[in-house]
């Protein structure tokens, strides 16, 4: 069955501090897509990316950077030098495609919360 | 930012009431996806619409049907509420079912 873990329920470090924030995922797919969105206090959620299964390049995009490891089934992300503006809760999802007729929804991990203390 | 509106943003009502939520999109997705917040569940998907007309069930379909007569606007009723149904239900939408999903900006709903 479909299944995303993140494991740590909260973390708290101080700014300036490298954070990682682990998800692992179970799929019987050989397509899918993985996210990571963010929470913010405002409650909105934000889009943050985006890699499908056939991706195992590392992506980088400014302090925030991606792991994507298909032999430990694995989407990690990892915050660089930290702010108290990425205090948010983090959710890892995945999607595939076309199993079992759900077209496409997401099935959401129950969220990191991370707090970064100035 | 995708331009997805809810309404109302926060409800409060009691139980046995009927509430109906409205998503509203301007994007022409033809996907369209409600979820709801829990603490401890992350999000699950309660009902999507494929385009005008065609939905289905989610993980969490008891209690609450859907309704889409137009591609922008996508309808959340729960017939009778009860309190396990206080929750935060986000809408979201996307052109293609495995693309990039965005959300809307929530609903609080409080059922007494």
């Amino acid at each position: 069955a479909q299944k995303v873990t993140q494991a740590q329920t909260e973390i708290s470090v101080v700014e300036k501090e490298d954070v990682t924030l682990d998800c692992v995922y179970e799929t019987r797919d050989t397509t899918y897509y993985l996210f990571w969105y963010k929470q913010p206090p405002s409650g909105e959620l934000v889009f943050l990316i985006r890699r499908n299964s056939f991706d195992e390049q590392n992506e980088i995009s400014g302090r925030y950077s991606w792991n994507f490891q298909k032999s430990t089934s694995s989407f990690n992300f990892t915050i660089t030098a930290s702010q108290v503006v990425d205090s948010a809760v983090y959710f890892c999802a995945l999607s595939e495609a076309w199993y079992g007729g759900s077209q496409g929804n997401l099935i959401f991990g129950k969220g990191t919360k991370l707090s970064v203390k100035p | 930012d995708a331009g997805i509106t809810q309404s109302p943003r926060h409800k409060v009502t009691e139980t046995g009431t009927p509430v109906t939520l409205r998503c509203h999109q301007t994007e022409n997705h033809r996907y369209m996806y409600w979820y709801r917040q829990d603490p401890g569940h992350g999000l699950r998907l309660i009902h999507y619409s494929y385009g005008v007309k065609d939905t289905d069930k989610g993980e969490v379909s008891d209690g609450y049907s859907v309704s889409r007569s137009k591609t922008e606007d996508f309808l959340l009723t729960l017939e009778s509420a009860t309190s396990s149904q206080t929750s935060v239900y986000f809408c979201a939408i996307s052109e293609l079912p495995k693309e990039t999903q965005y959300f809307g900006p929530g609903t609080r709903l409080l059922v007494l």
